[in-house]
């Protein structure tokens, strides 16, 4: 069983729908990463929390401690929020360990 | 805005060949790290550096070695690339604490041995 674990897998969802991605983790973390990662492999971060809730833009990102599991939320969503995203946790101060990812598809 | 380049986004290289991948920071990061990422598997870590001439392995560092000369540099070695060393290598960067852990990816190289 791996110590980071996505779900769904893949996603595919119409414009405008609200959006859920899943991360639940069986390790000691520092802290928790939602990253996300565009055709042509770049991948940008989109949120480090410890701790409650964040949120920018459409996005916003919870985490429960006590339950290992955080999720990513995408209000309003829209074609170009199609991606993938990794959720990543931190052990220690430098280890991240990463999730497989799950596969976003916003049709128009 | 940090900046992580990468010499190359694709290379075809032969089996056995010596391969070198380069990373490029110009945020003055003291660690650098090597990822690969390969599909139903995610990024793994090969190596990371915390500082100019020292390394560290990470979970997958068979058939690869690191070279951190300069602190904005970080190479990865393929000493005799294998079919099965063909994936999508990722570098990365960050300060050694505070708000600093957040990571720095590069573009990353989709490296094919054939």
């Amino acid at each position: 069983k791996n110590e980071v674990e996505q779900s769904p897998q893949n996603l595919t969802a119409q414009e405008g729908e609200f959006i859920t991605i899943n991360c639940s983790y069986s390790v000691g973390i520092s802290a928790l990463h939602w990253l996300q990662q565009h055709p042509g492999g770049g991948i940008v971060s989109l949120f480090m929390l410890s701790s409650g809730k964040k949120k920018h833009g459409r996005l916003i990102a919870t985490i429960n401690i006590q339950e290992k599991h955080s999720s990513l939320h995408i209000t309003a969503s829209h074609p170009r929020d199609s991606a993938v995203y990794i959720c990543a946790v931190l052990q220690g101060a430098q280890k991240l360990v990463f999730g497989q990812g799950t596969r976003l598809t916003i049709n128009p | 805005d940090v900046k992580v380049t990468q010499s190359s986004r694709y290379l075809v290289k032969r089996t056995g060949e010596k391969v070198f991948l380069e990373c490029v920071q110009d945020m003055d990061h003291e660690n650098m790290f090597w990822y690969r990422q390969d599909p139903g598997l995610g990024l793994r870590l090969i190596y990371f550096s915390y500082d100019v001439k020292m390394k560290e392995k990470g979970d997958i560092p068979e058939g690869y070695s690191v070279s951190r000369e300069k602190k904005e540099r970080f190479s990865l070695i393929l000493e005799s690339a294998s079919t099965n060393q063909t994936s999508m290598y990722l570098c990365a960067s960050n300060l050694s604490s505070g708000s600093g852990y957040e990571q720095y990816f590069g573009p990353g190289t989709r490296l094919t041995v054939t």
